[in-house]
């Protein structure tokens, strides 16, 4: 069974610039969340969606953005990008039914870099 | 809120040495708790949950106990080898929250 298929791997931007990363869950997975990985803030939650629907979100700037599709491919946007954006974008992916806790099972990342 | 506090390391052992990564936290209700592993260069692994208490998880030797009266989910293995070399986050996720709360990460270095 493929696993959860971040694209790309690596980017490379700079200020004010925007870009838009890529995930694919694993088949049968309705939920995919992002989430922000730096040295000094370590994980962050960036919002996750379920059947195409914002179910809950972190507290990031309006700049950071995602959306998901009818086949719960998401992507994940951010415009005007700052330098602090430099980061491991993490997607994971669950079932994500209510009334459960699955796991989540991650991607290798999109690594950004902002020059 | 909800928050995850863990042992930041890093930690460095001898092979076939016993290893704890001690994790507490806090949270409204019952939240599910998990360990991650990352490896250099990789995402995060689930390695092991645990989704109410005096459940115990365990996976390739590793094994955490849900403990509500310490609120805490310490990892623990027996016998270490170069292999598990990595970073473990110790995370929390209360039931319909559809989020993690991860801790800062514990690195670990094994020792040949």
């Amino acid at each position: 069974k493929a696993g959860v298929t971040q694209t790309p791997r690596y980017l490379i931007k700079t200020r004010g610039q925007q870009v838009t990363l890529s995930c694919s869950p694993i088949s049968g997975h309705r939920s995919v969340s992002w989430y922000q990985q730096t040295p000094g803030q370590g994980l962050q939650f960036l919002f996750e969606y379920f059947s195409e629907t914002q179910r809950n979100k972190g507290n990031f700037p309006g700049r950071f953005s995602g959306r998901q599709f009818s086949n719960s491919r998401s992507e994940m946007n951010v415009s005007t990008l700052e330098l602090g954006d430099s980061a491991l974008y993490l997607c994971a992916s669950s079932l994500g039914g209510q009334g459960s806790n699955q796991p989540q099972h991650f991607g290798d990342g999109t690594r950004l870099s902002i020059l | 809120g909800n928050s995850v506090t863990q042992m930041e390391g890093p930690v460095t052992l001898s092979e076939e040495a016993f290893l704890t990564i001690n994790c507490t936290y806090t949270a409204t209700g019952y939240p599910s708790l998990f360990w991650y592993v990352q490896y250099p260069g990789e995402g995060l692994q689930l390695l092991l949950k645990a989704t109410k208490a005096d459940d115990k998880g365990s996976n390739k030797g590793f094994e955490a106990t849900y403990r509500k009266e310490t609120t805490s989910f310490h990892l623990e293995k027996g016998s270490v080898q170069v292999s598990d070399s990595a970073v473990y986050f110790c995370a929390l996720s209360p039931l319909d929250d559809y989020k993690l709360s991860f801790g800062a990460g514990t690195t670990v270095t094994v020792r040949a």
